[in-house]
């Protein structure tokens, strides 16, 4: 079983577009993350969940909109899609308190390419 | 403001030769610090951490780190690489006071030939 899966895992699309990508974790861990890895394999933080309340909300575009229906899900909208949007999101999870000693579980990424 | 370097892109080593994959950080406070490894499209994967005590910690693959205060660094290391190990290194660091934020550096191409 995948701890950590997203779907989809690859996404082409044209720019204007609405679109969502899932994730979903099997951990019971009760902190979920998105992260974008733009191509130059930097890695930012985008938005981080506590059971399903929102923690953590970098400097990201209105577009891009979080939601956790439950502490085991974590979907991100992203409306109006831009070339810039190109890049691989990952999700990840981790369970508060134990995060420093077991770390971050993360799932195999969606790659995003906006045409 | 948190932040980690990784001062190089990529570092190129020999199968059986030791190897080191720099990191240096910048937090106010006490630092939690970590190195995780991204093999090709795959996620990050958790390999080592530093929280308290020892300023040597093991993880996995037989890798460790070595903290260092005063230098503000925390370089990877492994005594003798192997092919295996070439994938995209990762620092990352974490306020002891700021729950879940976890700040990466830009990531290390590490090579092992053979």
């Amino acid at each position: 079983d995948t701890a950590v899966s997203q779907t989809p895992k690859y996404l082409v699309t044209q720019m204007g577009n609405d679109k969502s990508i899932k994730c979903e974790q099997n951990l019971g861990h009760d902190t979920m993350y998105w992260y974008k890895q733009d191509s130059k394999k930097f890695l930012k933080i985008m938005f981080s969940y506590n059971n399903k309340e929102l923690i953590i909300n970098e400097t990201v575009p209105n577009r891009f909109s979080p939601k956790s229906p439950d502490k085991a899900h974590l979907n991100l909208h992203i409306n109006s899609l831009e070339l810039g949007d190109s890049a691989v999101y990952f999700c990840a999870s981790s369970q508060e308190g134990q995060d420093l000693y077991y770390g971050y579980t993360f799932g195999s990424g969606t790659r995003l390419t906006v045409v | 403001a948190q932040s980690v370097a990784q001062p190089e892109d990529q570092v190129n080593v020999a199968e059986g030769n030791p190897l080191t994959v720099k990191c240096t950080y910048s937090v106010s406070g006490n630092p939690y610090l970590f190195w995780y490894v991204q093999y090709p499209n795959r996620g990050l994967q958790f390999l080592l951490k530093y929280i308290t005590g020892d300023n040597l910690v093991k993880g996995s693959y037989g890798f460790e780190a070595e903290f260092n205060k005063s230098q503000t660094s925390f370089h990877l290391k492994k005594p003798s690489a192997l092919v295996s190990d070439s994938a995209l290194y990762f620092c990352a660091v974490r306020r002891s006071s700021n729950t879940g934020k976890l700040i990466f550096g830009q990531g290390t191409t590490l090579q092992v030939k053979p």
